[in-house]
């Protein structure tokens, strides 16, 4: 059973597109992320949904909207793709938001999209 | 921005022997974590100290942590070439929002 799991794995996609990733986890975890992986491996948080509600946009362009139809999906959808977000996107979650002063849990994280923008 | 810096950036050993690595972060922090990303794969999380507590362990892995000069070490003992891997340090900061702040990781490779 796959605990986080996002799709598609690879994207291909011309430039000016729109496109869509999805993912969803099975752990009935209440808090979901979206990170983004550039080519030098570096990992940053681009948003963060706690039950369906963002907490956390990390001044990412307009161009993505994530959308959480419920607790267990959180979808990335980005208008308009540029050269500059070909990258590996990684859907995380985890139990539960532990509020402002403390967060005491891990992080799972899906197997990643790899997109690239030709 | 980029809380967790990781030392080295790569390292290679033979198997058996042992692997350290460094992280330095720059803010107070709830808990520093670290994980493992094999090559083309997601992320998996390896363990998890708090700011309250100055070592942990796992298996064949050793965690410090010294909240006075912000960095943690992990150690890999008795390596294995099943280790090769990038692994990274993640800290939850004080204060803030539900986010884990990555490094930029240490590739490691382990010969056998």
């Amino acid at each position: 059973d796959t605990a986080v799991s996002q799709t598609p794995k690879y994207l291909v996609t011309q430039m000016e597109n729109d496109k869509s990733i999805k993912c969803e986890q099975n752990l009935g975890h209440d808090t979901m992320y979206w990170y983004k992986q550039d080519s030098k491996k570096f990992l940053k948080i681009m948003f963060s949904y706690n039950n369906k509600e963002l907490i956390i946009n990390e001044t990412v362009p307009n161009r993505f909207s994530p959308k959480s139809p419920d607790k267990a999906h959180l979808n990335l959808h980005i208008n308009s793709l540029e050269l500059g977000d070909s990258a590996v996107y990684f859907c995380a979650s985890s139990p539960r938001w532990a509020g402002p002063s403390a967060m005491n849990t891990e992080a799972f994280f899906g197997q990643g999209t790899r997109l690239t923008v030709v | 921005s980029q809380q967790g810096e990781e030392d080295p950036q790569a390292l290679s050993i033979q198997e058996g022997e042992n692997a350290t690595m460094n992280c330095s972060y720059k803010t107070s922090i709830n808990n520093l974590q670290w994980y493992r990303q094999n090559s083309g794969r997601g992320l998996v999380h390896l363990i998890l100290i708090r700011s309250n507590e100055r070592e942990k362990h796992s298996g064949r892995l050793r965690v410090t942590l010294d909240t006075s000069k912000k960095s943690s070490s992990l150690l890999i003992t008795a390596s294995r070439a099943a280790d090769t891997a990038s692994y990274f340090c993640a800290t939850a900061t004080q204060g803030g929002s539900e986010k884990l702040v990555f490094g930029k990781g240490t590739k490691l490779t382990v010969n056998p």
